[in-house]
């Protein structure tokens, strides 16, 4: 199917460690894409990761990527009241047509 | 740069009329894809335009509809108005080197 999976909820202690989980489908991806959506808001690019890397560190965001499992992590260091928002993974497909398909998004609590 | 652009930002119709919401891209973008995003289906590709032909279509009904001018702006169509249309229509632009997507704030629709 055309389905990426992640779970819709999380919730971490400020200061903490947060780690979002996902499941891909289409293997010729290319690249794979994390989105953050605050309250009322578009889609925020926060990060992506060209499917040939394991791992991507950027400031407090670190993407794992296993190819084989098709599985992909977001964690978030040290996390904020700030970062509470719903978070999308995504794959784009770029054949017969561009399209990108996503998450049904984790919604992301951070208690203070 | 700016970003993507999309007005109006708010919109509220009534059922079996028509709408039209309109996008901008980033300058020298010249793919641009709409969404539609709603709690229970999440974010659904619509279509994607690149130099004013569009080059795919998701399963959306020919009431939805669109079009991209010469200068990469487009609009998006919705004709004969239902409740189940009430969501956020999200615009996207990528450069052409890239599947990396970009997105607008989103227009809110609401059909009463």
């Amino acid at each position: 199917g055309e389905d990426v999976e992640q779970s819709l909820f999380l919730s971490v202690r400020e200061g903490d460690s947060s780690v979002i989980n996902c499941t891909y489908t289409d293997s010729s991806s290319t690249y794979l894409y994390w989105y953050k959506q605050e309250p009322g808001a578009g889609l925020q690019l926060l990060t992506y990761i060209f499917s040939n890397m394991d791992m991507k560190q950027d400031q407090r965001l670190t993407v794992l990527l296993n190819k084989k499992d098709k599985h992909l992590s977001l964690r978030i260091a040290d996390t904020q009241t700030g970062d509470s928002a719903i978070y999308f993974c995504a794959e784009t497909r770029n054949t017969g047509g561009f399209k990108t398909i996503f998450g049904a998004g984790t919604r992301l609590f951070v208690k203070a | 740069k700016a970003g993507v652009t999309q007005t109006p930002r708010y919109l509220i119709k009534t059922r079996g009329q028509q709408v039209t919401l309109s996008c901008s891209p980033i300058s020298g973008h010249r793919s641009v894809s709409w969404y539609q995003q709603t709690p229970g289906q999440g974010l659904q590709f619509l279509f994607e335009y690149f130099s004013e032909t569009q080059r795919n279509k998701g399963n959306f009904p020919g009431r939805f509809s669109g079009r991209q001018f010469s200068n990469s702006r487009s609009e998006m169509n919705v004709s004969t108005l239902e409740l189940g249309d009430s969501a956020l229509y999200l615009c996207a632009s990528r450069p052409d080197s890239t599947d990396t997507q970009y997105f607008g704030p989103g227009t809110r629709l609401t059909v009463l």
